[in-house]
């Protein structure tokens, strides 16, 4: 069975600090990894993904990939309470192309 | 670019009700499109994988019988909740993949759409 976890929290930010989310998987033929924000009765909306080794950064989001350790974080800069919401980390399955299997997802609290 | 056009955004229909669901790429050409539900506080669950012009690939304890999916053009993909009950009632997204994209790329998300049924 593969899976994803990631933290359930909810994580709770003060505004202004770094919010720093994990995600583990257990699929080593994975190669893409995404994150997703997904607002209370809203769809996920795509943040950041990656595939290569180490950190890219968008704004005031940076993910870190660890292929090795089967390890993907993001972080979030600066933040903001626009951005409590619950991030979602997906991760693409090498048995089939393109299909995606999501965590559960981190509440993310950012108190002003 | 790249939107997903899910509709209707919200169902309210009584047991026993079939209900359709319809998921567009409005400004591209989607050869493969996803249905996901999403029970209150879990994750998204990946239903089924629906390609144009072919079958749709369920998975395990999806029922297909339940789940009636058609993707009949590039555009297009429904999803149909036959014969609908209480505990059917859930958030379904869909999301679809762009034919000219890798297989690294983004899906890209509908907006959902909340069923309920009393």
């Amino acid at each position: 069975q593969k899976e994803v976890e990631q933290n359930s929290g909810p994580l709770s930010v003060p505004e202004g600090a770094i919010a720093s989310l994990n995600c583990t998987y257990s699929d080593r033929g994975s190669q893409s990894f995404f994150w997703y924000r997904q607002y209370s009765g809203k769809s996920p909306e795509l943040i950041m993904f990656i595939y290569s080794n180490g950190d890219k950064e968008d704004g005031r989001f940076t993910a870190q990939l660890n292929k090795a350790s089967q390890y993907v974080s993001l972080l979030i800069r600066d933040s903001q309470p626009s951005d409590s919401a619950t991030y979602l980390c997906a991760v693409s399955l090498t048995d089939s192309w393109g299909k995606l299997q999501f965590g559960a997802g981190t509440q993310v609290v950012v108190t002003p | 670019g790249a939107v997903v056009s899910q509709h209707p955004s919200r169902v309210i229909c009584k047991s026993g009700t079939s209900v359709k669901i319809e998921c567009r790429s409005l400004d591209f050409q989607a050869t493969t499109m996803f249905w996901y539900r999403q029970f209150p506080k879990q994750s998204l669950m990946l239903m089924a994988t629906s390609n144009e012009g072919s079958k749709a690939t369920y998975e395990q304890g999806v029922e297909k019988d339940k789940f009636l999916i058609n993707h009949a053009s590039l555009t297009l993909s429904t999803l149909t909740v036959t014969s609908a009950h209480p505990e059917d009632s859930s958030f379904y997204i869909c999301s679809a993949r762009d034919r000219r994209d890798g297989s690294n790329q983004p899906q890209h998300f509908g907006d959902g759409t909340r069923l309920s049924i009393l």
